[in-house]
């Protein structure tokens, strides 16, 4: 079936570095956009970053413009988010998500996976 | 500036009905949505893709307890005979070319 694996979070000080990773499996990954989307403790959801089925478009929420870059290896089913000068308020669950529908680079999320936590802590 | 809006809260009897309301920021009436679910401790889980004419498709796995409606910048989503586990936040999400944005949320709580 489709799925979703992150990994990579952890607890890291703040201006650090840290990737994160997300396996996919049981669709063709290079036919979907792709998307992070983070909750910080408590809060609500909060889109970061997209991109688009091929690697060509990539968008990313204000706040993190410049601090963060999401890529994708679509040799590997496996869409990457490479984070630089972390911040307290960087502290968050952070899920990757699936577009709906193939070749469209702004869609609903179909799919979601379980999440990987980043604290940003000195 | 694509906003949506939600009400924090709602509760329901076990069995019943409840009707959950994202509004569409002025200028964007137009504009498709989805709906999602977050029960406790939980990642999200995509229920629906809702069109501003009122049609939508649920997602895999997902009963038709849950329906979509629309009505101008209003997008409904409709839970029919209330489980234990429906208790969860149920957040919308539009998007415009380059931007994605999420609602606050809606608490469910299940009587």
């Amino acid at each position: 079936q489709v799925q979703l694996v992150e990994s990579g979070g952890g607890e890291v000080q703040p201006g650090r570095s840290l990737r994160l990773s997300c396996a996919a499996s049981g669709f063709t990954f290079s036919f979907y956009g792709m998307h992070w989307v983070r909750q910080a403790p408590g809060k609500g959801l909060e889109w970061v970053a997209l991109i688009s089925y091929d690697g060509n478009t990539k968008y990313y929420e204000d706040s993190v413009k410049g601090r963060i870059t999401i890529s994708r290896d679509n040799s590997k089913n496996t869409l990457y988010l490479q984070m630089s000068s972390l911040r307290p308020d960087d502290t968050a669950v952070y899920y990757c998500a699936k577009g709906v529908a193939p070749r469209v680079i702004h869609d609903a999320f179909g799919v979601w996976g379980q999440g990987t936590m980043v604290t940003v802590s000195p | 500036q694509l906003v949506l809006t939600q009400s924090p809260s709602v509760s329901a009897s076990l069995g019943a009905s409840v009707k959950l309301t994202c509004t569409l920021s002025s200028g964007h009436s137009s504009y498709a949505i989805a709906w999602h679910r977050q029960q406790p401790e939980k990642g999200p889980r995509y229920l629906m893709k809702l069109n501003s004419d009122g049609t939508y498709i649920n997602g895999d796995g997902i009963p038709d307890r849950f329906s979509g409606s629309s009505s101008g910048a209003e997008r409904y989503l409709t839970i029919s005979s209330l489980q234990s586990d429906d208790e969860a936040d149920y957040y919308c999400q539009s998007w415009v070319t380059g931007l994605h944005v999420f609602g606050s949320g809606t608490r469910v709580t299940v009587l």
